[in-house]
């Protein structure tokens, strides 16, 4: 079956501080995958994707993800986190032919000063 | 309007009463989907719409669920008979045109329903 594993439910990072998020998917084939951000009170942003291509992706807010099939990972990472990252992230997966995505259970970011 | 935008905001309901929540999806986008957010459950697929086909229902949990689309813009989301376990918070996408994963899909602030 396909998922989507998000292993931290919860990290703390310091301001400044590099991050990386873990998010291992399984499916049958490489699956579009994406990584989206939802900061308190407000919708889900997409901050990037991944169709097929460059393995390393950039995205909005200086975030990018490298996909990794091998591990079948899709890593986020920012190389120096800001308060206003602090937020849930949600790494998740769609089958090319179908428009639902499979969604990891979130990463809640906490950011320290 | 310029986003996704899902009415009401809040909804509070008891026990064994029907709940419908609405979702207006960004002009011109033909896909449309539905998920629900539960605590300690994260995001799950629950219907999907693409212009004029059939829906994918696969992801509803219970025949109570149903959903439909009219005029292929705003859609409803109805919970019959509700339970405490319906509880969630219920997020609303839509998507330009195919409807196929490479869409970018763009969420709507959510209704928070609560099941007394």
């Amino acid at each position: 079956a396909q998922s989507v594993t998000q292993p931290d439910i919860h990290i703390t990072v310091s301001e400044g501080a590099s991050l990386e998020l873990r998010c291992n998917y399984s499916y049958g084939a490489t699956p579009y995958l994406f990584w989206y951000v939802q900061s308190p009170g407000q919708g889900l942003q997409l901050l990037l994707k991944y169709f097929s291509g460059d393995t390393l992706v950039q995205g909005i807010k200086g975030f990018e993800a490298e996909f990794k099939r091998s591990q079948s990972s899709f890593n986020l990472r920012k190389p120096s986190v800001h308060w206003s990252d602090a937020a849930e992230y949600f790494c998740a997966v769609g089958p090319p032919y179908r428009g639902a995505l499979i969604f990891g259970k979130g990463t809640t970011l906490s950011v320290s000063s | 309007g310029a986003g996704v935008s899902q009415s009401p905001s809040n909804k509070v309901t008891e026990k064994g009463k029907d709940v419908e929540l609405r979702c207006d999806p960004i002009s011109g986008h033909t896909a449309l989907y539905w998920y629900r957010q539960s605590l300690g459950q994260g995001l799950e697929f629950l219907i999907y719409f693409q212009g004029n086909s059939a829906p994918d229902k696969s992801g509803l949990p219970s025949d109570r669920f149903s959903a439909e689309r009219t005029g292929g813009s705003v859609s409803t989301l109805t919970i019959q008979r509700t339970q405490q376990e319906d509880s969630a918070v219920y997020l609303c996408a839509s998507s330009l045109s195919t409807g196929g994963a490479q869409e970018t899909q763009y969420f709507g602030p959510g209704t928070r329903l609560l099941v007394l």
